[in-house]
């Protein structure tokens, strides 16, 4: 497998524009997590979907944050309109929370650095 | 909630000798699981090892051991013989053991290799 593949790894924006980093999880995964982080705060965990369902998105920081997973092997990461504090690595990862010797281990990405100026 | 604390922001080491690294974790579950992830000047996260907190035995792989101590809620990282490809920064996770939506990281410690 070729593990958990985001796009873009880097992403250069200006203040207002729209961004969507993207994210294709492990195939036969059904967990799936978005993370944000920067020197100051540490990974952040901003929100994660279980069979494609978002369960928990306490941790986006505001309205101009969404994320979506329309299948099993894709989600996305929307931040509009960006922001230069939303300068940061974010981070996608996917998990089996079933039953095996895999569970609960997450799997990361490779990583979005997103600037935005 | 549940914390992770790593009170080591930096450590460095010899090439070929032992290093450990410390992490506690705060919970009032009694099944969960404990992580050390690795990350590189890439910037990649990549598993070490992980403890599940019913198994009184410490995980082991190859070079990197962890020291369980349950009641004290702590869970340190050894790395033997260490290599300058061990230098990146290290993060201990907790995760909860009925899901793992909820993993905690530490803020990391810098290791750092000398040759």
């Amino acid at each position: 497998d070729a593990g958990v593949i985001q796009s873009p790894r880097h992403e250069v924006t200006e203040m207002g524009q729209e961004v969507t980093l993207r994210c294709k999880p492990i195939s036969g995964h059904n967990s799936l997590f978005w993370y944000r982080q920067t020197m100051m705060r540490g990974l952040e965990l901003l929100i994660y979907f279980n069979n494609n369902v978002p369960i928990d998105d306490s941790g986006m920081p505001e309205d101009r944050f969404s994320a979506k997973m329309p299948n099993a092997s894709f989600s996305t990461l929307k931040i509009q309109p960006s922001e230069p504090r939303d300068s940061a690595v974010y981070f996608c990862a996917s998990s089996l929370t079933s039953g095996g010797a895999g569970k609960n281990i997450q799997y990361f990405g490779a990583g979005t650095r997103l600037s935005v100026l | 909630a549940q914390t992770v604390t790593q009170s080591q922001p930096e450590m460095s080491v010899q090439e070929a000798e032992t290093v450990t690294l410390s992490c506690t974790y705060d919970t009032s579950e009694s099944d969960y699981y404990l992580f050390w992830y690795k990350q590189p000047p890439s910037r990649q996260m990549i598993l070490v090892i992980r403890q599940e907190a019913y198994k009184q035995q410490n995980a082991t792989e190859n070079r990197f051991s962890v020291n369980f101590q349950k009641a004290a809620k702590s869970f340190s990282l050894k790395i033997s013989d260490s290599q300058l490809g061990d230098a990146a920064m290290y993060f201990c996770a907790y995760s909860p053991g009925d899901n793992n939506n909820d993993m905690r990281f530490g803020a990391g410690t810098r290791l750092t290799v000398k040759p």
